[in-house]
């Protein structure tokens, strides 16, 4: 069973960047990731995904064109670059594998991003 | 766009849950349900509208087709009462969204 740790998660100040990493546990690391997030007391939102191999990346609408999901494969590590970071990016981020590409299954822990002046 | 009810559930162990999770299009059978306890990661519990993930208990069990989607919980254990939230994604590109969750509380 893959494990996926998150790190990265902090107080940031609103305008300035922050990357998250997850990394995962096992030999192969050949599948696609996601990330998710969840704002303090409220529900799920997905924010991208990329496949197995980098070649392909997507965006929720809220953090297009301000995060940037990307891997490295030979460290097993999964990361998301956010930029331009608002008040509404506070939240816990999820690291989690893609099941199918349709589902998600492990999920990490999660790492708290606040962003706040 | 996945819209949930109801919002909260109140039911005592033993009863039967009943959750559902309507798509504004149809999503064919691509829709999964999460279980979510406090200060937990979300764990796949359904996928494929009906398919049980690894390891969960058969009191688990989703139904549904097209647009409406159902959870049922049977016979409820006290370690089932938590936030459950369905999940689809988009033909192309691909996007994913999540209803906005129905909180199963011990009534």
């Amino acid at each position: 069973q893959v494990r996926l740790v998150e790190s990265g998660g902090g107080v940031v100040q609103p305008g300035t960047s922050l990357t998250l990493s997850c990394v995962a546990s096992g030999r192969s690391f050949s599948y696609g990731m996601h990330w998710v997030r969840q704002a303090p007391g409220k529900g799920l939102e997905w924010v991208a995904v990329i496949w197995y191999d980098g070649s392909n990346t997507y965006y929720g609408d809220s953090v297009k064109g301000r995060f940037t999901i990307s891997r490295d494969n030979s460290k097993n590590t999964l990361y998301l670059q956010m930029n331009s970071l608002r008040v509404d990016d506070t939240a816990i981020y999820f690291c989690a594998r893609d099941q199918e590409s349709n589902y998600f299954d492990p999920w990490g822990q999660g790492t708290l991003v606040t962003v706040s002046s | 766009i996945l819209t949930q009810s109801p919002d909260t559930l109140s039911l005592s162990p033993g009863e039967r849950a009943t959750l559902s999770c309507r798509a504004s299009q149809s999503v064919m059978t691509y829709l999964a349900w999460y279980q979510q306890k406090p200060g937990q990661a979300p764990r796949l519990l359904i996928y494929d509208t009906s398919s049980r993930a690894t390891g969960i208990p058969d009191r688990f069990s989703g139904s549904g087709s097209g647009t409406d989607f159902t959870l049922t919980i049977s016979n409820l254990e006290p370690e089932d009462f938590a936030v459950y939230y369905c999940q689809q994604r988009s033909n192309w590109p691909p996007t994913y969204s999540f209803g906005q969750g129905t909180k199963l509380e011990i009534k």
